[in-house]
């Protein structure tokens, strides 16, 4: 089976604070990627990153880096120096080429950047 | 123009009603999807297509049916609307290629009342 889990529901920062969400997935299946999304206020959902399960480096745009480790199945995202236009719920998802590449997301995190 | 639309944006009905929300795409894609976001409980699989002659149901088909009418058009039904199907709809489109999974590009939504 496959699962993603977000526990943090709700996370509020102060702007300029770094702030990490947390994924921890759950797949048998070797080959799999994992992704994010951003779903901010207005609603829609805004492709961020795509990683496969064969590449295990992390990867870093502007302020957003992931970190991704098969050891505890975790793929987690970090906001430097946030802003309040992260404000946002962001979504981790995983699909397994065992299950048609069906898209399985968590429930998300709710992040608040405080000005 | 955006390359996954989605109409109606809004719609309010009345329990036993049918309904047809409409996704069209502009991306050339072959897979589309529809999902429904309820608060707390993320993203869930309604249907997907992966082409206009395969369509197949995901984890919460019940009370849906679904349409691919052409490559960039892929319609969900609700055939008698109930209270609880009250909540936000997505489409999406994604590109695939054999031994990858592509990100999945998101329509702006359609937010469904059924009273």
């Amino acid at each position: 089976a496959q699962k993603v889990t977000q526990a943090q529901t709700e996370i509020s920062v102060v702007e300029k604070e770094d702030v990490t969400l947390d994924c921890v997935y759950e797949t048998r299946d070797t080959t799999y990627y994992l992704f994010w999304y951003k779903q901010p206020p207005s609603g829609e959902l805004v492709f961020l990153i795509r990683r496969n399960s064969f590449d295990e480096q992390n990867e870093i745009s502007g302020r957003y880096s992931w970190n991704f480790q098969k050891s505890t199945s975790s793929f987690n995202f970090t906001i430097t120096a946030s802003q309040v236009v992260d404000s946002a719920v962001y979504f981790c998802a995983l699909s397994a080429s065992n299950t048609g590449n069906q898209f399985y997301f968590g429930t998300g995190t709710s992040l608040t950047v405080i000005p | 123009d955006a390359d996954v639309t989605q109409t109606p944006r809004n719609r309010i009905t009345k329990t036993g009603k049918r309904i047809m929300l409409e996704c069209s795409q502009t991306k050339g894609h072959d897979r589309m999807y529809w999902y429904r976001q309820d608060p707390g409980l993320g993203l869930r699989l309604i249907y997907y297509s992966f082409d206009v002659k395969d369509i197949n149901k995901g984890e919460i088909s019940d009370g849906y049916s679904v349409s691919r009418q052409a490559q960039a058009k892929f319609s969900l039904s609700l055939e008698s609307a109930i209270p609880n199907q009250t909540a936000l709809y997505f489409c999406a489109t994604s590109d695939f290629s054999t031994g990858g999974s592509y990100e999945q590009y998101f329509g702006p939504g359609t937010r469904l009342t059924v009273t």
